[in-house]
């Protein structure tokens, strides 16, 4: 249980265009995503956090009209980065957290997507 | 920054000896997890420690929790090739869901 998927797992783009990476929570509901974005050989980096039905809150330094994110369901973020730069190339991972008990506290994380802009 | 940092940064042993990982964080906090990435991979979560918790075991995982010194350790024994990760801790701060990974430590086990 407890499985989260991430689509796609790999994207190539051009400089300039938008590019939408869905997260989903396959067998729970989850009130609360995350998204993180990972540098080669470094951690994992809170870019923002979303709840069902509101607005993200975005950690520093995070620009929100950058990193679009839209949490429209209890199973479904997506993050998306818009007008892509080569520096937005990352490997960007979401986690969920479920509803009750145990869940809350535990982030089940997606597989990632490995973003190239180039 | 509210970072978290591991030690060491990299580990390489041999299969069948224990590799010990350090964390330390900044703030209280609610519990502290840890998780496995393997290369290019997405993250695993291995246990998950509350801070009123001192130790915890799962299969050849020891997690260990010292509030005072706001540090745990991992403790993986009789390592084995397919242990080769990234090992993250990850904290939330007392009051809230948000966690913080620490550095990282690169594990290599050696067959």
């Amino acid at each position: 249980g407890a499985v989260v998927s991430q689509h796609p797992s790999r994207v190539i783009c051009k400089s300039g265009t938008s590019v939408k990476i869905e997260c989903r929570s396959l067998d729970f509901q989850a009130t609360t995503m995350f998204w993180y974005r990972q540098f080669p050989k470094q951690s994992l980096m809170l870019m923002a956090t979303s709840n069902e039905g509101s607005k993200a809150t975005y950690e520093q330094g995070v620009e929100k009209d950058k990193f679009l994110i839209n949490h429209a369901s209890l199973t479904l973020s997506t993050l998306t980065v818009t007008s892509a730069h080569p520096e937005d190339s990352s490997f960007y991972i979401c986690s969920a957290s479920g509803l009750a008990g145990g869940m809350r506290d535990t982030q089940y994380f997606g597989p990632g997507t490995r973003l190239t802009v180039l | 920054s509210q970072q978290g940092e591991e030690d060491p940064q990299a580990l390489s042993i041999q299969e069948g000896e224990n590799a010990t990982m350090n964390c330390s964080y900044k703030t209280s906090i609610n519990n502290l997890q840890w998780y496995r990435q393997n290369s290019g991979r997405g993250l695993v979560h291995l246990i998950l420690i509350r801070s009123n918790e001192r130790e915890k075991h799962s299969g050849r995982l020891r997690v260990t929790l010292d509030t005072s010194k706001k540090s745990s350790s991992l403790l993986i024994t009789a390592s084995r090739a397919a242990d080769t990760a990234s090992y993250f801790c990850a904290t939330a701060a007392s009051g809230t869901y948000k966690y913080i990974f620490g550095t990282g430590t690169r594990l290599k086990v050696l067959a």
